[in-house]
């Protein structure tokens, strides 16, 4: 069976710092990886995916990721953010065989002045 | 098209009663998912949908709990003899799937979800 684990559950970070939002995963097959952001009280939008290809993979608000086959990781990078970057941040991994999205217990980016 | 909508946004109801949310997914999109998220916790897979057919249900859908869409369009998630632990966000998305037939290389655009709170 397939698992993510988000080790942190809270990452407090000043703004302008660096950030790395850590991801593992658990599968015996081929995954693809997601990293989504979800602010309050709104649903999930996706920051970026890895498919296939580069194992850096950028995405949306500055966001990149990149996918580690031999560690199972898919950490979450910033080199900068920003006060609005403050929310949820979800990792998730799909397989063939399941054809549906495994998500991690998320972890929440606090950014402070 | 706004994206995929939800209602009621919330919903508070005594335990014992039925409720039932709605999801209107992106019109072109013919995948449709419900999650439910509790508090601390990623979204759990409960059920999804192409077109009108329910191609799977989680374990975590007791039988108190029926999805459907008739028309391949919206979809409603009912819930019956509410229990406090059914007590969550639950999450709406939709997509269309890709060459393959499969879901995921094509992103799943999510609602804005129904908080319900038993009490």
């Amino acid at each position: 069976a397939q698992s993510v684990t988000q080790l942190d559950s809270q990452v407090p970070v000043f703004e302008e710092a660096p950030v790395e939002l850590r991801c593992n995963y658990s599968s015996s097959v081929s995954v693809y990886l997601f990293w989504y952001v979800q602010y309050p009280n709104q649903g999930l939008q996706l920051l970026l995916k890895y498919l296939s290809g580069s194992t850096l993979v950028k995405g949306i608000n500055g966001f990149e990721a990149e996918f580690n086959k031999s560690q199972t990781s898919f950490h979450l990078r910033k080199p900068s953010v920003h006060i609005s970057d403050t929310a949820e941040y979800f990792c998730a991994v799909w397989t063939l065989d399941t054809d549906k999205l495994i998500f991690g217990t998320g972890t929440r980016l606090q950014v402070f002045p | 098209d706004t994206g995929v909508s939800q209602d009621p946004r919330h919903k508070i109801t005594k335990r014992g009663q039925n409720v039932t949310f709605r999801c209107d997914p992106i019109s072109e999109h013919n995948r449709l998912y419900w999650y439910r998220q509790t508090l601390g916790q990623g979204p759990e897979f409960l059920t999804y949908f192409q077109n009108e057919a329910q191609l799977e249900k989680s374990r975590l859908l007791s039988d108190r709990f029926s999805a459907e869409r008739p028309k391949g369009s919206f979809s409603t998630l009912e819930i019956q003899r509410t229990e406090q632990g059914d007590s969550a966000m639950y999450l709406c998305a939709s997509s269309t799937p890709d060459g393959r037939g499969q879901g995921i290389r094509n992103e799943q655009f999510f609602g804005p979800g129904t908080r319900l709170t038993v009490l």
